[in-house]
């Protein structure tokens, strides 16, 4: 079993729909969690970053963490054709090395 | 946050030979890591760049393959060697942000080296 599991989609959307993207993590010693934004040909655009459990929100964009589930979430509002990416979770311990997911392919339809 | 440059953006390689991916930030850090993105695989670490000492791999990845050099505190490149197919993947340097001298928990990612290999 791999330590994070994302579905890798495509998921298709209309605009101004919620986006909920989701990823399941096996190892209890992760507390940092990132959500990231690839466009294609580009690197990973940190968008999201919170220790351990709760909710945090920045604009549309709202990330969650259930570490007695260990499932972590992001929602977008309101989304939009220029959202239309691949969203990586990516998550570690006390160490440096972060573990991805393998994205989620987002398209969000005019 | 921090920036991140990285040189080639993309190449065609032929089988056995080597390419060199150099990555260059905007600030001094102490540890640059890299990590490879197969298709339709997750990012991988390949191994962090320390300064002063040398690269930590991680499992999978040996120094003889994937050479890393670390001259500053603001460079880093990375070798792929004697090159296969299975080596065509995206190289990614990385770094985390600063306040101060501690870092921030944020991971930055320069964008990519796209390598296809013949």
């Amino acid at each position: 079993q791999k330590e994070v599991e994302q579905d890798p989609g495509p998921l298709s959307v209309p605009e101004g729909a919620i986006v909920s993207l989701n990823c399941t993590y096996s190892n209890s010693a992760f507390q940092y969690f990132m959500w990231y934004r690839q466009y294609s040909r580009k690197g990973p655009e940190l968008l999201m970053y919170t220790y351990s459990s709760g909710n945090k929100e920045d604009g549309r964009f709202t990330a969650q963490v259930d570490k007695s589930s260990k499932y972590i979430s992001l929602f977008i509002r309101d989304s939009q054709p220029s959202d239309s990416a691949t969203y990586l979770c990516a998550m570690r311990d006390s160490g440096y090395a972060l573990n991805f997911g393998k994205g989620t392919s987002l398209l969000v339809t005019p | 946050s921090a920036v991140i440059s990285q040189k080639p953006s993309r190449d065609i390689c032929q089988r056995g030979t080597s390419l060199t991916i150099q990555c260059q930030v905007d600030s001094q850090v102490t540890m640059m890591f890299w990590y490879r993105q197969q298709p339709g695989q997750s990012l991988t670490l390949i191994a962090t760049a320390n300064q002063g000492s040398e690269a930590t791999y991680e499992s999978g990845f040996v120094i003889d393959k994937f050479p890393i050099s670390r001259p500053n505190l603001t460079f880093s490149t990375l070798t792929v060697s004697n090159m296969s197919p299975e080596d065509s993947s995206i190289y990614l340097c990385s770094v985390y942000g600063l306040a101060g001298r501690h870092h921030t928990g944020e991971l930055f990612f320069g964008e990519g080296s796209r390598l296809t290999v013949l």
